[in-house]
């Protein structure tokens, strides 16, 4: 069975500054996908950035960056320039990829991220 | 706005109850989940439905049930309710069996249950 374990309940940053939140994982799948959810106070659940695991490449979307380390199992998520409203709860999913008769995503416990000024 | 929609947004019941959660997923969408989020538990995946077929189960307890509909919509049913059922459920819609095109789900505002 695949986990993800997320070592850092809580971290805090201040406007403008990077941080960056861990993420490893287990699984004996070659092809998957990882994601990085947001749930803000509003408790939406909103995707900030995947990655396929066939891609070497780490994803980028804006001030978010990914550090994909295939071997070593890890998927730590940058955020640069850090903004008040990055204030959320952060989680590292895993994803099965393919015809499985059924896949849903694995969720680590979350990373509460504090931004303040 | 993911285009998931979940109502009730809010429910208050005592133990021993029955309650029904209700989900619409994006247009287009074929697949919806189930999770259950608590403090203790973080997000627990429940099941998942495809077109109207059960495709993944993962822990839902007996006491609960779900099942998605010709239109799509799909609704959990909670029946003989604990404290500890206190939970936020989400839903959550993607394309295919699989995810969206690149795996991706797309999450509902949940479902703050509270069991008095």
């Amino acid at each position: 069975a695949q986990t993800v374990t997320q070592s850092q309940p809580e971290m805090s940053v201040q406007e403008a500054e990077t941080v960056t939140l861990s993420c490893t994982y287990d699984t004996s799948e070659s092809n998957y996908y990882l994601f990085w959810y947001k749930q803000p106070p509003s408790r939406q659940m909103i995707l900030v950035i995947r990655q396929e695991a066939y891609k070497q490449q780490n994803a980028t979307e804006n001030r978010f960056s990914v550090n994909f380390q295939k071997a070593a199992k890890s998927f730590s998520l940058k955020i640069s320039d850090s903004q008040l409203g990055d204030t959320a709860m952060y989680f590292c999913a895993f994803m099965k990829h393919g015809r499985q008769a059924g896949t849903a995503l694995i969720f680590g416990k979350g990373t509460t991220l504090s931004v303040s000024s | 706005d993911s285009g998931v929609t979940q109502t009730p947004k809010h429910l208050i019941t005592a133990t021993g109850q029955r309650v029904t959660l209700r989900c619409s997923p994006r247009s287009g969408d074929l697949s919806v989940y189930w999770y259950q989020q608590s403090l203790d538990q973080g997000l627990q995946f429940l099941i998942q439905y495809y077109n109207g077929e059960e495709r993944a189960k993962g822990n839902i307890l007996e006491r609960f049930s779900a099942q998605q509909f010709p239109d799509l919509h799909s609704e959990l049913n909670l029946s003989s309710l604990e404290l500890g059922d206190s939970a936020l459920y989400f839903c959550a819609s993607s394309t295919s069996r699989t995810g969206g095109s690149a795996g991706e789900l797309f999450f509902g505002e949940g479902s703050r249950l509270t069991v008095l």
